[in-house]
């Protein structure tokens, strides 16, 4: 069973709309992360959070706003949207601290098309 | 900044011969991890390899790996491909000394093709 789960797999929007990319971890991990793929790009950190505080943004538009209602969760909300937001959007978790647990696991991706 | 560089995009290498997918960066971190990651086609990037050791092999699946600072690489090798291989594999590093270590900083990506 996957132990990050990333809602919906695939989705499609129209330029100008607003989406939300769902997260949950059931790994019992204190940090989530969202990472974007772009076509020819290598992956992208964008944010990372601890304890439902945003520790790290290294997304430049504020059209991107990471949201958590619980511990386990971490949804994007994507307003604006542009052809160029087209991407496989990952989420990650891991529990900083733990030295054998010092590495990120994935969820499978929620891959946008902005038309 | 801070970067990775994996100079293939495709490496195609016959089942049972050896392959070597390369890796090198540039940080200004004084501690620093590396990892391997392989995403498998449809599946979520997992990792395959981690070192923060300078000079110490590394080896998890027949596939093996060590950190050379003096030549800041950190090389992904297995002396006999399998056509179960075949999948994209990300080299990256991380900063070790601060909370954020989980900021990875990834390369491009190396997809590997293992052909009979």
């Amino acid at each position: 069973d996957p132990k990050i789960i990333q809602k919906p797999k695939y989705l499609v929007a129209v330029t100008g709309s607003e989406k939300i990319l769902i997260c949950e971890q059931y790994l019992g991990h204190n940090a989530m992360y969202w990472y974007r793929q772009s076509a020819k790009k290598p992956l992208e950190f964008m944010f990372s959070y601890s304890y439902q505080k945003l520790m790290d943004n290294q997304t430049a538009s504020s059209r991107f706003q990471p949201q958590s209602s619980k511990k386990n969760h971490l949804d994007l909300q994507i307003t604006a949207l542009k052809p160029d937001d087209s991407a496989t959007y990952f989420c990650a978790s891991s529990q900083p601290g733990q030295p054998s647990n010092e590495r990120l696991f994935f969820g499978h991706g929620t891959k946008l098309s902005v038309l | 900044g801070d970067s990775v560089t994996q100079t293939e995009g495709l490496v195609t290498v016959t089942e049972g011969l050896p392959v070597k997918l390369n890796c090198t960066y540039q940080t200004t971190y004084l501690t620093i991890a590396f990892f391997w990651y392989v995403q498998y086609l449809n599946e979520a990037p997992q990792v395959l390899l981690k070192s923060s050791t300078d000079n110490k092999r590394t080896e998890h699946q027949g596939f093996h790996a060590t950190l050379h600072k003096s030549s800041s690489s950190f090389h992904l090798q297995k002396s006999s491909a399998q056509l179960s291989d075949s999948a994209l594999y990300y080299c990256a590093l991380s900063d070790i000394a601060s909370s954020s270590f989980s900021k990875l900083v990834f390369g491009q990506g190396t997809s590997l093709s293992v052909v009979p």
